[in-house]
């Protein structure tokens, strides 16, 4: 799976919008971009995840630059229960299945 | 049950011991993996199965490390001659596979390793 940079911390003021940035330059074309999210002592949890359109769902909004080197999670209207960390991970979907690898993610602070 | 269960929730062993951690996956979930996270770290990945294919067990940290799934229900992750710096949570997730192959993975709250 093609490695990741993520900043390590970030902050952001309550109700205003969370721009978490991911750099992937190595992906290949048959890897999907997919963000999960870590609040303390809790385990991960699924957010989003695309290949190369724009994805939104209920929770947040995925936009990959057309050269699918970089990406950024969008979370509109952040809330203090967003603060956790939150990882960008690149892998290859197929259907044999492949491992979830897991990198440093960025710790996201929401602040009052 | 509605997500991935796991057992026990917290288990403190003696230095030498072996432990087994059980993961009841989602029913359905054809992917199952196991990670470990130490204090303060991020998630280290030990383990993943996938049906009735081989398993990838390129994280396993040593060979005091072991795991087994029977098809596609329960795992079971088995730490030999347990170590201090086996202290740590163990997390499993689970996952379905559509046409595209996996889609998302549902976390397990974990079970917390102290070895002392």
């Amino acid at each position: 799976d093609a490695k990741t940079t993520q900043p390590t911390s970030m902050d952001c003021a309550e109700g205003r919008a969370a721009n978490l940035p991911c750099n992937h330059s190595t992906i290949s074309g048959n890897e999907y971009v997919y963000w999960y999210r870590q609040i303390h002592s809790q385990g991960p949890q699924y957010i989003i995840h695309g290949l190369k359109n724009n994805e939104t769902n209920e929770m947040a909004s995925l936009i990959i630059t057309e050269d699918r080197k970089s990406s950024t999670l969008i979370l509109p209207h952040a809330t203090l229960r967003d603060t956790a960390v939150y990882y960008c991970i690149v892998r290859v979907r197929e259907t044999s299945g492949s491992r979830l690898t897991f990198g440093e993610g960025t710790q996201l602070t929401v602040n009052p | 049950g509605a997500g991935v269960s796991q057992s026990p929730s917290n288990k403190v062993t003696e230095k030498g011991k072996d432990v087994e951690l059980r993961c009841d996956p989602i029913s359905g979930h054809t992917a199952l993996y196991w990670y470990r996270q130490r204090l303060g770290q991020g998630l280290e990945f030990l383990i993943y199965f996938q049906g009735n294919s081989a398993p990838d067990k390129s994280g396993l940290p040593s060979d005091r490390f072991s795991a087994e799934r029977t098809g596609e229900s329960v795992s079971t992750l088995t730490i030999q001659r347990t170590q201090q710096e086996d202290s740590a949570v163990y997390l499993c997730a689970s996952s379905p596979r559509d046409r595209g192959g996996n889609t998302e993975a549902f976390f397990g709250q974990g079970t917390r390793l102290t070895v002392v």
